[in-house]
């Protein structure tokens, strides 16, 4: 079985803080996502990165970066964190060519 | 307009009913459709693909109809564990790649 896992399930920082979530997956998939997920809004894209090195502007980008420098792993960046960055964070990872994801179990980040 | 739309519900049921919910999704050109299941503070797991002649796995029915653009889910003989929040994931056209977008979800409750 695939397994995603996030650094941290709840995590608490001050504004202007810069923050770092880390995602790891174990079955070799080339692509790999960040979502947040917010009440009433869904699950919306951040970044994807479809191999090492390379990423992809989701659908709401503004505030973030994101690292890929192995595989394995991909990283969001929070460069200075801001109050409307409070959410749930999920990272998934899928194989080439194959929509289904596979999803960690969240990071719940309080951004104060 | 939402490129999924879904009832946010919540639905709420007696043990044993059947249920059914609805999705719509905008883009024609959409070619992959899923059910993912979602338990209250989960990642989200796919429960099902939806494929043209409408698939079934035991008490849940999944169907497509291409012409309107939506998607259904029947669960039959609710369970008391099949409460979750059930969302209806599209694959994006644009931009390219195997990315999804999510609906905001359906919440299912089943009661005693």
């Amino acid at each position: 079985d695939v397994k995603v896992t996030q650094s941290s399930r709840y995590l608490v920082k001050r504004t202007g803080e810069k923050v770092f979530l880390e995602c790891v997956q174990d079955m070799d998939h080339e692509n790999m996502f960040w979502y947040r997920q917010d009440p009433g809004l869904g699950l919306r894209l951040i970044y994807f990165s479809y191999d090492v090195k390379m990423k992809e502007k989701g659908d709401i980008p503004e505030g973030y970066s994101v690292s890929r420098e192995k595989k394995e792993r991909f990283s969001l960046i929070l460069e200075s964190a801001s109050t409307n960055q409070t959410s749930m964070y999920l990272c998934a990872s899928s194989a080439p060519r194959v929509f289904r994801q596979f999803f960690g179990p969240g990071t719940r980040l309080t951004v104060l | 307009r939402k490129e999924v739309e879904q009832d946010p519900g919540p639905f709420n049921v007696p043990e044993g009913a059947t249920v059914a919910f609805n999705c719509t999704y905008s883009n024609s050109a959409s070619q992959s459709f899923f059910w993912y299941r979602q338990d209250c503070r989960k990642e989200p797991k796919l429960l099902m693909s939806v494929y043209s002649s409408g698939n079934e796995d035991g008490r849940f029915t999944a169907q497509l109809n291409r012409a309107s653009q939506y998607i259904s889910l029947l669960i039959r003989d609710s369970k008391l564990s099949d409460s979750a929040t059930y969302l209806c994931v599209v694959n994006k056209v644009t931009g390219g790649g195997n990315k999804l977008t999510f609906g905001t979800g359906t919440q299912l409750k089943v009661e005693l």
